[in-house]
């Protein structure tokens, strides 16, 4: 049970160029999630998954997209890399984000992050 | 607009000491409350969740306590390690008619000193 995976773990790229993200999770959560981080701004959700098939926009969505053909994976894609999107971002997932108390379905998952760098 | 603030920034304590980190929010209709802990380099790690009913709940020497009527909690680490050197992140999660959301603090940053 490897949790949440995300690769790679260090891109640099030039402006203009695109990548995309991997997340993959093992642990059939249906929700899954895209954040940045940034220094002095905390985490913020870019965007999100519910499930399989499924995806809605976050706080901070431009200049990115995201599908989710599998259950198991998250893509988050940069079309036309800037240098704003220099950041570290963390992909989790989670069963439910419901109020039902603490409980191993409630919690997310964080996968341990990319940090990218945009020149 | 849903905030959620977290004091002090940072902080520094002597190994085995004792500490309080504060978070306020404004988040409405709330949902649930968690505590993070992310160590630097790697990504944020579950401590607690507490819903609107619950005024405390335990994780080891993590205790963190909610007031939903003040919309204040506070996560106490006691006899801290240097282990617990981290950013402890507050998440207050909301449920609209659009669906859940999760409004995260900035975090407080704690250095535990020997």
């Amino acid at each position: 049970n490897a949790g949440v995976t995300q690769t790679p773990k260090f891109r640099v790229l030039k402006t203009g160029q695109s990548m995309t993200l991997l997340c993959a999770q093992d642990m059939n959560h249906e929700y899954m999630y895209w954040y940045r981080q940034d220094p002095g701004m905390g985490l913020r959700l870019i965007h999100y998954s519910v499930g399989e098939g499924t995806t809605a926009k976050g706080e901070v969505p431009d200049g990115y997209n995201v599908s989710r053909l599998k259950k198991q994976n998250f893509l988050l894609g940069l079309e036309s890399a800037a240098p704003s999107q220099t950041s570290v971002y963390f992909c989790a997932s989670s069963y439910y984000l419901r109020d039902r108390g603490y409980n191993s379905k409630n919690i997310q998952y964080f996968g341990a992050g990319t940090r990218l760098s945009v020149l | 607009k849903n905030q959620v603030e977290q004091s002090p920034q940072s902080l520094i304590i002597l190994e085995g000491k004792n500490c309080t980190l504060q978070c306020n929010y404004t988040v409405s209709p709330f949902s649930n409350l968690r505590w993070y802990k992310q160590d630097t380099g790697r990504g944020p790690v579950s401590l607690t969740i507490m819903t609107f009913s619950e005024n405390t709940k335990s994780n080891g020497r993590y205790t963190a306590t909610l007031d939903a009527d003040t919309k204040q909690s506070s996560l106490h680490i006691t006899a801290s390690q240097l282990s617990d050197s981290a950013s402890y992140i507050c998440v207050v999660t909301s449920n609209s008619n659009s669906g859940y959301a999760l409004n995260f603090g900035k975090g407080t940053s704690l250095l535990v000193t020997p």
